[in-house]
C-alpha cells in the first residue's frame, strides 16, 4: 500500500524567513502526482503546489517551491519570505494512476511575527 | 463560481440513525471522492468515483455507502452511524485525463463536521 509520511507534526518559522516541510512517500509506480495542500483554521483545503513525477524540474508557485527527489521518494515544500497568512496545517498528498489519493498526517506551521 | 458544495456543514446525530451528506459540483468533473479527517491521521479516502455509475472503495469504506447517479452529485450515506464515524468529512472533485485543465488537482468542499452520539 502506498503511504505518505510527514515526520514533522509541528514547525515554526519567523516571519520573512524560510521554512522547509518534509514529505516522503512509498510507491512502486513510476507515473504519479504529488501535491501540497494547505488547510488554514477555516478548514478549507487549498492547493499550494503540484508536481508530476515524470517532470524532472521542480515546481514553483511564487514563494512556494518543492524539492522533488524521485529516487529518494522525497517531496519537500519550501516556503520563502514566510507571511502570517502562511500559518496553517500543510498536507502532502500522492495520487497514483489508479486515482486513489493518499495524504500524510500533516504539519502544523506557526509563523512568528 | 466553480465550487463543490457539501451539506450539512454541521450535524449531530445518534447511533443508528441513517444520514446522508450531500455533495454537488458545478465544474463538470468526472472524478469525485470522499475523505474523512481525524486528528493525527490526516485525510483518508473513503470512496471515489471515476464517472456516473462507477464507484470504488478507498482506504476506509467500512460503514459508508455512495452512489453516482448523476455526474454532479456524489452523496455519502451512513446507514447506521456509530461514534467512531465522528469526524470531519470532505468531498472533492477533479477533471481526469492528461489533457484536461487542472487534471488530477482536487477541488474540495468546505467540509462537514459530523458527531455521532
Amino acid at each position: 500500500a502506498q503511504t505518505v509520511t510527514q515526520s514533522q507534526p509541528e514547525m515554526s518559522v519567523q516571519e520573512a524567513e524560510t521554512v522547509t516541510l518534509s514529505c516522503t512517500y512509498d510507491t512502486s509506480e513510476s507515473d504519479y502526482y504529488l501535491f501540497w495542500y494547505k488547510q488554514p483554521p477555516s478548514r478549507q483545503m487549498i492547493l499550494v503546489i503540484r508536481q508530476e513525477a515524470y517532470k524532472q524540474q521542480n515546481a514553483t508557485e511564487n514563494r512556494f517551491s518543492v524539492n522533488f527527489q524521485k529516487a529518494a521518494k522525497s517531496f519537500s515544500l519550501k516556503i520563502s519570505d514566510s507571511q502570517l497568512g502562511d500559518a496553517a496545517m500543510y498536507f502532502c498528498a500522492y495520487r497514483r494512476t489508479g486515482n486513489q489519493f493518499y495524504f500524510g498526517t500533516g504539519t502544523s506551521l506557526t509563523v512568528i511575527p | 463560481e466553480a465550487q463543490v458544495t457539501q451539506n450539512p456543514r454541521y450535524l449531530i446525530t445518534v447511533t443508528g440513525k441513517k444520514l446522508t451528506v450531500t455533495c454537488s459540483q458545478n465544474m463538470n468533473h468526472e472524478y469525485m471522492s470522499w475523505y474523512r479527517q481525524d486528528p493525527g491521521l490526516g485525510l483518508r479516502q473513503i470512496y471515489y468515483s471515476m464517472n456516473v455509475e462507477v464507484t470504488d472503495k478507498g482506504d476506509v469504506p467500512e460503514g459508508y455507502k455512495v452512489s453516482r447517479k448523476e455526474k454532479r452529485n456524489f452523496p455519502l450515506i451512513l446507514e447506521s452511524p456509530s461514534p467512531n464515524q465522528t469526524s470531519l468529512y470532505f468531498c472533492a472533485s477533479s477533471p481526469i485525463g492528461q489533457g484536461a485543465s487542472g487534471a488530477n488537482v482536487l477541488t474540495f468542499g468546505a467540509g462537514s463536521r459530523l458527531t455521532v452520539l
